[in-house]
Formats: C-alpha cells, structure tokens, sequence
C-alpha cells in the first residue's frame, strides 16, 4: 500500500529555515512526480511546487522561487523541502504528496507537517 | 496559468440530498482538472481525476463533469461521511486549487 510518512512538528523563528522529510513506501519513490502543497490555519490549499524523484529535476510555484529547496535521496525514498527567511504567514501544515496518475493528479498524500513560525 | 474558482464557497444541506459544486478555470484546461475532499485535520484525499474518472475506492456517488473552463462535482444522496471540504485543481499546468466549498450539515 503506497504510502507517505512526513517528519514530525516545528517550532521556527523568523528569518530561519525549516526542512520536511516525506518518506516513500509501497511504491517505486523514483517512477512518480512528489509534490509539495501547504495549509495556513484556517485557509485553503496553496500549492508550493514539485520534484522529479528519478532525476531530481524542480519547478516551483512563482511565489516561492528563491526560496523554496526540494531534493531527495533515493537510496532512503525520502524527499525533503527547505524552506528558508521564514516569517509568520509560513505558518502552516506543509503535505507532500505522490502524483501516481498523471504528472499533477496528487493521489498519495502524506500526514502533514505543522510548522509555526514565531518569535 | 489557469486560476481556479469555485461556487459556493459554503453550502448546507441534508443527508439524502443531492449537492452541486461549481469550478471554474480563467482559460481553458481541457480536461485536467481534478477534485479532492479534505475532512477537519486530515490531509485531503483524491476523489476524481481528468474532470470525471472516480478515483479506486471512492463511491460511485460522487461524479464528475465538464471541460474547457467549466467543472462540477455532484455527490448524490449525501452521507454522514461526505460533510467536508471540497476542493478543484487544475492539472494542466502549475496545479493551482481552488479556494474550496465547504459541505457542512443543514
């Protein structure tokens, strides 16, 4: 059964960085897309931008660019997304999630990583 | 790229009832548009993909339709279960949502 499981909660001061761990099972990491979407308290869902696991190709919503790391290591099937300068509104649960039936049809998602930024 | 809207933002109803959500793209995606449903506190969960393919396990009473730049999900005789929030995505590019619909009991 495919499944994504994402490192724990963080607590974060503005102006550092975060990096979310998304670790792949019960299916080939490198043969599907991973992308990342995050939920501030309260609101919808805003897309961030994806990872190409077979050759670590990346494309980032414009928002985000510049700021906004994702990479992976095969060997573990874990992807990870940094984010750095982070202020208040980067106050989120941060998903990945597998696209397994069509380069953006996101159909494993992972649990969710809250991370709140605050001084 | 195409930005997502969708109608209602908010809807009550009953269990029984047939309810009709609206997506609208800003140009037209074909049909790359996909629905997903998010209960309180849970990741959300593909329903429906290429505007009217039901994803393996979800129940024949969600359908989808549409394509270009207008979508909809119908959910036939609503359960207990599928009081949440709905939400489109167009996959034709940069996966943008939609600002979602919250399906809340009447």
């Amino acid at each position: 059964q495919a499944q994504l499981v994402q490192s724990g909660a963080d607590v974060k001061k503005p102006g550092a960085s975060v990096k979310v761990s998304c670790k792949a099972s019960g299916y080939t990491f490198r043969d599907y897309h991973l992308h990342w979407v995050r939920q501030a308290p309260g609101q919808g869902l805003e897309y961030m931008g994806w990872l190409n696991p077979n050759n670590g190709a990346t494309g980032f919503a414009q928002k985000f660019q510049g700021r906004v790391t994702m990479t992976r290591d095969t060997s573990i099937s874990t992807a990870y997304m940094d984010l750095s300068s982070l202020r208040s509104d980067d106050t989120a649960v941060y998903y990945c999630a597998a696209a397994r039936w069509g380069l953006y049809v996101m159909d494993v998602w992972g649990q969710g990583t809250p991370v709140a930024v605050s001084s | 790229d195409s930005q997502m809207t969708q109608s209602p933002s908010s809807l009550s109803a009953s269990v029984g009832d047939t309810v009709t959500i609206t997506c609208r793209a800003s140009q037209s995606i074909s049909t790359f548009l996909n629905w997903y449903q998010q209960k309180p506190g849970k990741a959300p969960s593909l329903l429906i993909f290429a505007a009217a393919s039901l994803q393996s396990g979800v129940p024949s009473r969600f359908r989808g339709s549409g394509s270009g730049t207008n979508f909809t999900l119908t959910i036939s005789s609503l359960q207990p279960e599928d009081f949440a929030t709905y939400y489109c995505q167009q996959s034709y590019r940069t996966p943008f949502f939609g600002p979602g619909t919250k399906v809340e009991i009447k």
